[in-house]
């Protein structure tokens, strides 16, 4: 769905280092969501916003930080990134106002913590 | 806390046969679950959802059923074809209006020619 982007798509970066990734949305949703995906762990909640002013922790948001710039906008910041963050992390948006509770996700972003 | 478990973790089929991948949750106020599916290199995208007032719902090869006393819901493909083919993952609302889902860990689905 081209209405969700993510930046980058591809991320290599060093224990220590501060990383941010990106989640834009076209479709005018105010809900966002970051998840994680690891092998066989399916998506875990990170962090999820239902609008510029509220910001909600999900299952797994020790290391991570969220900030919602617009209601466009959407970004999660590791802070200190470690291996164990080394995982493909999506964004997502929802709109339950329209009726339906459909999450529509970016592409992803795939990291690679060394 | 909450929590979705999906059984099985792969599923091979011959093409044609039936496929069928269960979920439990334990939120007795979870109201609506959704189906997602992602192919290789692509994006969890919906495929077909259920709420909590609707026994079973169908689209085409696609079927879903929930059992709200015992906490279960199932997908169900027929006929399968080989782009049936991917990673099938379920979900559940955390409870009823947050607007919060659980993820079950994903079914690999092959479906052989």
């Amino acid at each position: 769905d081209a209405d969700v982007t993510q930046t980058p798509r591809n991320r290599i970066t060093k224990t220590g280092k501060r990383i941010m990734l990106e989640c834009s949305q076209t479709k005018g949703h105010d809900r966002m969501y970051w998840y994680r995906q690891d092998p066989g762990l399916g998506l875990q909640l990170i962090y999820y916003s239902f609008d510029v002013k509220d910001i909600n922790k999900g299952e797994i948001s020790d290391g991570y930080s969220v900030s919602r710039q617009a209601q466009a906008k959407f970004s999660l910041s590791l802070e200190s990134a470690i291996p164990n963050q080394t995982a493909l992390y999506f964004c997502a948006t929802s709109d339950p106002t329209s009726g339906g509770e459909t999450q529509y996700f970016g592409p992803g972003t795939r990291l690679l913590v060394l | 806390g909450e929590n979705v478990e999906q059984h099985p973790s792969t599923l091979s089929v011959q093409e044609g046969d039936s496929a069928v991948i269960k979920c439990t949750y334990s939120d007795s106020a979870s109201n609506y679950f959704p189906w997602y599916k992602q192919e290789l290199g692509k994006r969890p995208q919906l495929i077909i959802d259920i709420r909590s007032n609707v026994g079973e719902k169908k689209d085409q090869r696609i079927a879903v059923t929930l059992n709200k006393t015992a906490k279960h819901f199932s997908l169900h493909i027929t006929e399968t074809q080989p782009e049936d083919s991917a990673v099938y993952f379920c979900a559940a609302s955390a409870a009823s209006g947050t607007y919060k889902y659980i993820f079950g860990t994903g079914t690999r689905l092959k479906v052989l020619a």
